[in-house]
């Protein structure tokens, strides 16, 4: 049973960038065929696709947030992360990893972890 | 972008049975995937592909999608069922993840 777990900083000033990682635990990030999300949930909202990076390294984001994503995955780390720059209060959120099946759906999410953003 | 449609929110007796809406253009044409999220708590898979149950999800959710509507239905509703349940797919044309907004399962 995989194990998602984020870390990072739980504030972020205006402007900034706002970095997170995933480490994965209970199996190996380059065992099968999955891949490694991120998906973010505004209080009171509904969720919200960020995008997901393969073992390939290959990458999909969502285009309205496109512009100031990197998602990046550490093969030997056995973790992945997101990079989210110029963000405003609108970014404020809870964020979760998660990973993907082949079929797109995703059993196995971490538990979350809020992000501030405010000066 | 593709869209998906929920209802804001549903409210069911216990023991009866709640039907949840996911609408979006030839749905049908795609595999939906179901999640409930319960407060304070990641969001869990109910319903993938269509139809499939993980293991340790009960019978009592079933799924079914066609045309331009897949729904989640939920008999014998437990005051446990009571979550945020969200519809999710894959959009191939755009190689995207789209989740719907949500609904609201109030037991009664």
């Amino acid at each position: 049973q995989v194990h998602l777990q984020e870390s990072g900083p739980g504030l972020v000033k205006p402007s900034q960038t706002l970095s997170l990682t995933c480490t994965v635990s209970g199996g190996s990030i380059s065992s099968g065929s999955y891949y490694w999300s991120w998906i973010r949930q505004s209080a009171g909202k509904g969720l919200e696709y960020i995008g997901r990076v393969y073992t390939t390294g290959r990458t999909n984001y969502n285009p309205s947030l496109e512009s100031r994503i990197t998602i990046s995955v550490d093969m030997s780390g056995n973790r992945f992360s997101l990079k989210l720059s110029s963000v405003t209060a609108a970014d404020t959120a809870l964020y979760y990893c998660a990973r993907g099946h082949r079929g797109n759906d995703f059993p196995d999410w971490g538990q979350g972890t809020l992000v501030t953003v405010s000066s | 972008s593709y869209v998906l449609t929920q209802p804001p929110s549903v409210s069911v007796a216990p023991g009866k049975t709640a039907k949840i809406t996911c609408g979006g253009d030839n749905i049908g044409s795609k595999s939906v995937h179901w999640y409930q999220q319960k407060p304070g708590q990641a969001p869990v898979l109910v319903i993938y592909y269509d139809t499939d149950r993980p293991s340790g999800i009960p019978e009592r959710f079933s799924g079914s999608n066609s045309g331009n509507t897949a729904t989640l239905t939920i008999s014998r509703v437990e005051a446990g069922d009571e979550a945020d349940y969200y519809c999710q797919v894959w959009d191939s044309s755009t190689d995207h993840i789209v989740f719907a907004t949500g609904t609201k399962v109030t037991v009664l």
